[in-house]
């Protein structure tokens, strides 16, 4: 099993350019999330899914897009992207979608710098 | 809103010293889940905690869940240079939050060796 696989592991853009960050897993997990990480600022969940075709915001969705088209699968889409953007991103699976979790399995992360 | 606080922020330990860094609810957690993170890589998955006054030890590390389910604390015992990185602790939101993660902001670990 890979697990989770995020592509690309590097990426630079240019202020309004726009791109999706890919994710995939191949545990069967219903729960689907994507965090940013910025320094002293901890993981902030952007988007989640519970399920194929089933997405919701987290604490913070703008500037983002994701789908769920397939239970493997769950990209991120920068619309339009902004220097504040510059992060590393993690998507993050799990297989049960309700309280009490069971534990995320993180992906090796996408260092993306917006100039 | 619902938070959860770790202290301390930063640690710089000598290699074989102690370690605890220890987790704070504002509420009540159903469970509460401890994530390494090394310089450079991901989180990864340590323990899950789910009942009250809850001590489990994995190797030199023993992980404990208060008596009220709203602090943890992680201790390690004689710190190795392998222990360094952050150590974050993360919990359910409670009520129609409960498909979220509560993260702390973590703690990071030096070890001088």
């Amino acid at each position: 099993n890979a697990g989770v696989t995020q592509t690309p592991k590097f990426q630079v853009l240019k202020t309004g350019q726009s791109m999706t960050l890919q994710c995939a897993q191949d545990m069967n997990h219903e729960y689907m999330s994507w965090y940013r990480q910025d320094p002293g600022m901890g993981l902030r969940l952007i988007h989640y899914s519970v399920g194929a075709g089933i997405t919701d915001q987290g604490e913070v969705p703008n500037g983002y897009n994701v789908s769920r088209s397939t239970t493997e699968d769950f990209p991120l889409r920068l619309l339009s992207a902004a220097p504040s953007q510059t992060s590393v991103y993690f998507c993050a699976s799990s297989y049960t979608r309700t309280a009490p979790y069971s534990p995320l399995h993180f992906g090796n992360g996408t260092r993306l710098t917006v100039t | 809103g619902q938070q959860v606080m770790q202290i301390p922020q930063y640690q710089h330990v000598q290699e074989g010293e102690d370690f605890t860094t220890y987790c704070n609810s504002s509420t009540t957690l159903s469970n509460i889940q401890w994530y390494k993170q090394r310089p450079g890589g991901h989180p990864v998955f340590l323990i899950q905690l789910v009942k009250s006054g809850e001590v489990k030890k994995q190797k030199r590390l023993t992980f404990q869940f208060g008596e009220a389910k709203k602090n943890s604390s992680l201790h390690i015992t004689a710190t190795q240079t392998t222990d360094v990185g952050t150590y974050f602790c993360a919990g359910p939101g409670n009520a129609g939050n409960n498909r979220k993660l509560i993260w702390g902001l973590g703690t990071s670990l030096a070890v001088n060796p």
